[in-house]
């Protein structure tokens, strides 16, 4: 089985700062992919960043980086030079060969960006 | 590309009605699933289908849920009869599922309310 952590369930951090969103995760697969996904206030799922197991190198796509420390078992999702409109809730996520397709969702932390 | 595709955007029902839930995937995306997502239990996967065949059910609550895929641009998710405990955003999302790193597609939900 497969799970993700998310332990913190609510950030603060000041505009244009750097953030870090923990998680952690849990698989005997050493094949899998780790997600990173925003849910503002408006309800809809944005896929911001993947992560695969084999990889050499922390992903980046824009503002965002992922921290994989893969003997950790960790994926920290980092938004660097915080905006107003990154306030959301992040959800981690993984897949991996074992569990065929489907992505399991972490509990999500809620981050607030202050002006 | 118009994303995927989800309908109505709420509902609101009485107990024990009936309540259909619709989907149109991505064109070209041959994996579908639905999510539920509340506040108490976070975002869970009810059903994955591949080439419009149900590969995992196991996060189908009970009986009263059933979930189809007539074709691959069509599902449905109903409930039957309908309770107030199902009060939740149902997602649908679609992926190519031979790209291990693209991330789901979700479609903008649909928040149920059972009264």
């Amino acid at each position: 089985a497969q799970k993700i952590t998310q332990t913190q369930p609510g950030m603060f951090v000041q505009e244009k700062e750097a953030v870090t969103l923990d998680c952690t995760y849990d698989t005997s697969d050493p094949s899998y992919g780790l997600f990173w996904y925003k849910q503002p206030s408006s309800g809809e799922m944005i896929f911001l960043i993947y992560q695969g197991s084999y990889d050499q190198q922390n992903a980046t796509e824009g503002r965002y980086s992922l921290n994989f420390q893969k003997a950790r078992k960790s994926a920290n999702l980092v938004i660097s030079a915080s905006q107003l409109g990154d306030s959301a809730m992040y959800f981690c996520a993984m897949r991996s060969n074992n569990a065929g397709n489907m992505l399991t969702f972490g509990g999500g932390t809620r981050l607030m960006v202050k002006p | 590309d118009a994303g995927v595709i989800q309908s109505p955007r709420h509902e609101v029902t009485e107990m024990g009605q009936e309540v259909t839930l619709r989907c149109k995937p991505i064109s070209g995306h041959n994996s579908l699933f639905w999510y539920r997502q509340t506040m108490m239990r976070g975002l869970e996967l009810l059903i994955y289908f591949n080439n419009n065949v149900p590969i995992d059910d196991s996060g189908m609550p009970e009986d009263r849920f059933s979930a189809k895929m007539p074709n691959a641009s069509f599902s449905t998710l109903k409930i039957q009869p309908s309770e107030p405990r199902d009060s939740a955003v149902y997602f649908c999302a679609s992926n190519p599922s031979r790209r291990a790193d693209y991330g789901y597609t979700f479609g903008s939900g649909t928040r149920l309310t059972v009264v």
